[in-house]
């Protein structure tokens, strides 16, 4: 399995930017770069996902490196709900091949106000 | 987007008695569901994958007499944790596959007293 690596965890100032790097030197062509987050006592939600481009939505950006080795979730304004363990993962886009997730130990994002 | 409702979300039960917990796909239909036990303080680990109409495949570990899924039809699977110890008080969550992201439940708190 194609396997990512995080920091255990990372602080910023509420409303400042925060940039979370993922690290997945192994990734395979097929495979799509997922973000996850799970906010406390709660499942975890889809934050944003990307192939080769950097991609852009409502809560997040995801910038990919162009030789895919890395990528980094981008919070643009941070807010004390972002507090929440931030997990990035891979998934090959052929369905059926690598079906399940399996999470690593994440970032823990602390949010200061 | 895709839903998916688990219930209940908290459950405290008296050791020796089986506790069933239901995930269901709200507005999409959901041939495979995912099965996580998440410890304090520790990422969520697959425990099995929940086939429609067919038997769960179970990670390596995972007693498949004491963590009994059933998968029935394309929007409800269950799991059932039977003659429940303190040692199985943990928070389950259940997940399923949408076209492109996975989706989670809210998470079940179970508590062995």
């Amino acid at each position: 399995d194609a396997k990512t690596t995080q920091p255990n965890s990372m602080e910023s100032n509420e409303e400042e930017p925060v940039h979370l790097p993922c690290n997945h030197s192994t990734i395979s062509g097929t495979d799509y770069i997922h973000w996850y987050r799970q906010l406390p006592s709660q499942g975890p939600e889809y934050v944003i996902h990307g192939l080769t481009s950097n991609v852009n939505n409502r809560m997040a950006s995801l910038a990919i490196a162009e030789d895919r080795k890395s990528s980094t979730l981008i919070l643009h304004r941070a807010t004390l709900r972002d507090a929440a363990v931030y997990y990035c993962i891979l998934r090959d886009v052929i369905v059926g091949r690598d079906d399940k997730i399996i999470f690593g130990k994440g970032t823990r994002l602390h949010i200061l106000p | 987007g895709a839903v998916v409702s688990q219930h209940p979300s908290r459950v405290i039960c008296k050791s020796g008695t089986s506790v069933k917990i239901e995930c269901r796909s709200l507005d999409f239909q959901a041939t495979t569901m995912f099965w996580y036990r998440q410890f304090p303080k520790q990422s969520l680990m697959l425990m099995a994958t929940s086939n429609e109409g067919s038997k769960a495949t179970y990670e390596q570990g995972v007693e498949k007499d004491k963590f009994l899924i059933n998968h029935a039809s394309l929007t409800l699977s269950t799991l059932t944790v039977a003659s429940a110890h303190p040692e199985d008080s943990s928070f389950y969550i259940c997940s399923a596959r949408g076209t492109e992201a996975y989706t989670f439940g809210s998470g079940t708190r179970l508590t062995v007293v």
